[in-house]
């Protein structure tokens, strides 16, 4: 199985901030790639799919980058609904493993 | 509205059976492939395995290969995974979801809660 590996897995910041999580794979998954947010409570959410394409509906201050390994999803200008937790996922090869989630909290 | 519709909140024993649904509504169901994730308690979500309504072709995830059955009835737009017999350990909410323009998950259903004690 291909290996995910997101940091940091908890991420302090304010509300007006702009933050970046990372997630590196164990071999190259090319632009085969997503991130989701998840809610307390909540069934998770598509936010970026195909590493960097914004998911219809979704808020252009998230926006999606990298290939390969390594990956990024940045919040520009956070806002209160933005705190969650978010997961990247492989979708080159089965099983299409998720990351184990970063958790973005308010600092 | 394309939606997901996920059966209710389940416990079980130890040992019994269980087969829990998610039914797609609003658009054509043969067409995208239909996916189950698992979220233990406190813990990440787990790809467990994806199915093809029009010709049931499906993949499973080694890590539940042999312990759950995932099938479909495209008759009824409805998707399904079974255990034969249940342990404590898949204790978890499950969710459904739906494939769309990617093999990501762009649709998802609202989960159902299986407790096994």
């Amino acid at each position: 199985d291909i290996q995910l590996t997101q940091s940091p897995p908890l991420l302090s910041a304010s509300v007006g901030d702009t933050v970046t999580i990372t997630c590196r794979a164990s071999q190259a998954v090319s632009k085969y790639f997503a991130w989701y947010q998840q809610t307390p409570g909540e069934a998770p959410k598509l936010l970026i799919y195909a590493a960097y394409s914004l998911q219809s509906g979704v808020p252009s201050r998230f926006s999606g980058g990298g290939s390969g390994t390594e990956f990024t999803l940045t919040i520009s200008t956070l806002q209160p609904e933005d705190f969650a937790t978010y997961y990247c996922q492989q979708l080159i090869t089965y099983p299409y493993t998720f990351g184990q989630g970063t958790k973005l909290e308010i600092k | 509205e394309v939606q997901l519709a996920q059966s209710g909140a389940e416990v079980k024993k130890p040992g019994e059976s269980l087969k829990i649904s998610c039914k797609g509504t609003g658009y054509s169901f043969s067409s995208y492939w239909i996916g189950w994730v698992r979220q233990m308690p406190g813990k990440g979500l787990e790809w467990m395995g994806v199915i093809y309504p029009d010709d049931s072709d499906t993949r499973y995830s080694p890590s539940v290969q042999g312990q759950v059955t995932i099938s479909v009835d495209k008759s009824i737009n409805t998707a399904y995974v079974q255990w034969s017999s249940l342990k404590a350990s898949d204790t978890a909410m499950y969710y459904c979801a739906r494939t769309g323009v990617s093999d990501s998950f762009h649709i998802w259903g609202q989960g159902t809660m299986v407790t096994v004690s």
